[in-house]
């Protein structure tokens, strides 16, 4: 059973810091991860993805991925109020013995910012 | 701009109904997805479609059953409603192959069974 774990929380941050989101993996064979956000009531957006090693920014956020760890964080630089949501975790995963590929998600992890 | 509907944002229906709840998406995606969520429970895959009438259980299609006869529609069947299938649900697609190949979301039906 693949599987993607990441800390409920309610991981509390002040408005201003840095927010650093966790997730491990444990198929060794993923490639590509993806941070969706998601608020309450409303479905899952994509706000990151990354596939190599290493760091990749888009603003103030950065995804960060350690395949050898097994191990993908998303930081969101200058937290803002309206960055408070449950942000899920997303790896890609074979269905169907190769028919067909998605993604298997961690639960998510509720982050809240405070003013 | 690609985009993902649903036919319904909220939904209340009987104990023993039959409930179809459609999805529909532009952007010509081989893979579609049907989740349903619940607190403290993540999404949960319910069926998933990699072909027009293609159709794979996911990890809780106990009660439901799924219909894809054109490539852009694929549509989530609650044979007999029941009580703990109130949920939010929802429908995903996702090109196949090639990357980034990212899921993308329909807004959600919010199904409450009375």
């Amino acid at each position: 059973q693949k599987e993607v774990e990441q800390n409920s929380g309610p991981l509390s941050v002040p408005e201003g810091a840095i927010a650093s989101l966790n997730c491990t993996y444990s198929d060794r064979g993923s490639q590509s991860f993806f941070w969706y956000r998601q608020y309450s009531g409303k479905s899952p957006e994509l706000i990151m993805f990354i596939y190599s090693n290493g760091d990749k920014e888009d603003g103030r956020f950065t995804a960060q991925l350690n395949k050898a760890s097994q191990y993908v964080s998303l930081l969101i630089r200058d937290s803002q109020p309206s960055d408070s949501a449950t942000y899920l975790c997303a790896v890609n995963a074979m269905y169907s013995g190769g028919g067909a590929d998605g993604l298997t998600f961690g639960k998510g992890t509720h982050l809240i910012i405070q003013p | 701009d690609v985009k993902v509907t649903q036919s319904s944002r909220y939904l209340v229906k009987r104990t023993g109904e039959k409930v179809f709840l459609e999805c529909v998406q532009d952007m010509d995606h081989e893979n579609m997805f049907w989740y349903r969520q619940d607190p403290g429970l993540g999404l949960r895959l319910i069926y998933f479609s990699y072909d027009v009438k293609m159709k794979e259980k996911g990890d809780i299609p106990e009660g439901y059953s799924v219909s894809r006869e054109k490539k852009e529609r694929f549509s989530l069947i609650l044979e007999s409603a029941s009580t703990n299938q109130t949920s939010m649900y929802l429908c995903a697609s996702r090109t196949s192959g090639r990357l980034p190949n990212e899921q993308f979301f329909g807004p959600g039906t919010r199904l409450t069974v009375l």
